[in-house]
């Protein structure tokens, strides 16, 4: 079963537009990781954040912010004023205690256009 | 910077050839994972290191099979490709084997077509 969702399988918005990504997890775990990774053209993934389950402040890096709310089991990520480096695909992660391994969400292609 | 390293961008074989992938880092990291990566799937794990000569089964390990011979060195081996196995592969390397406690650091990855 799929433990990341993320719905929205492309966005397309215009510079200086906000842009929130929606990920939704599953898990029994009471401890766990949720991380956002984003991926550019060049393919190589960077990390962006990791936010254990007990920690649900919200954060915020530059344009960056991220959501947490386990009541709804959700870790929404949202770019404000996006800019044209910011199209990339974006993907949502998840790690439970005790594994050695993240279960990657299917990706959101976010384009930027001028 | 951690810098992981795929030999091939891009890579075109042929049905029933050994196919070999070849990672490296430079961050004396323990431990090593290939990713495979397609649309709408995400990214699955296909087998990972965590010590030289040491390796375990990811989620889709079937077809493949791996070698780490060195700490620096991950190798992903296709014994004979099959066309399935078009798609993009991801080595990524990290400090601590738990990923919560250390995040992966990605190669550039590698465009593989069997035709």
């Amino acid at each position: 079963a799929q433990k990341v969702t993320q719905a929205q399988t492309e966005i397309s918005v215009v510079e200086k537009e906000d842009v929130t990504l929606d990920c939704v997890y599953e898990t029994r775990d009471t401890t766990y990781y949720l991380f956002w990774y984003k991926q550019p053209p060049s393919g190589e993934l960077v990390f962006l954040i990791r936010r254990n389950s007990f920690d649900e402040q919200n954060e915020i890096s530059g344009r960056y912010s991220w959501n947490f709310q386990k009541s709804t089991s959700s870790f929404n990520f949202t770019i404000t004023a996006s800019q044209v480096v910011d199209s990339a695909v974006y993907f949502c992660a998840l790690s439970e205690a005790g594994d050695y391994k993240l279960s990657f969400g299917a990706g959101t292609t976010v384009t930027v256009r001028a | 910077d951690v810098k992981v390293t795929q030999s091939s961008r891009y890579l075109v074989k042929r049905t029933g050839e050994k196919v070999f992938l070849e990672c490296v880092q430079d961050m004396d990291h323990e431990n090593m994972f290939w990713y495979r990566q397609d649309p709408g799937l995400g990214l699955r794990l296909i087998y990972f290191s965590y010590d030289v000569k040491m390796k375990e089964k990811g989620d889709i390990p079937e077809g493949y099979s791996v070698s780490r011979e060195k700490k620096e060195r991950f190798s992903l081996i296709l014994e004979s490709a099959s066309t399935n196995q078009t798609s993009m592969y991801l080595c990524a390397s990290s400090l601590y084997l738990r990923t919560y406690n250390s995040p992966l650091h990605f190669g550039n990855g590698t465009r593989l077509t069997v035709t």
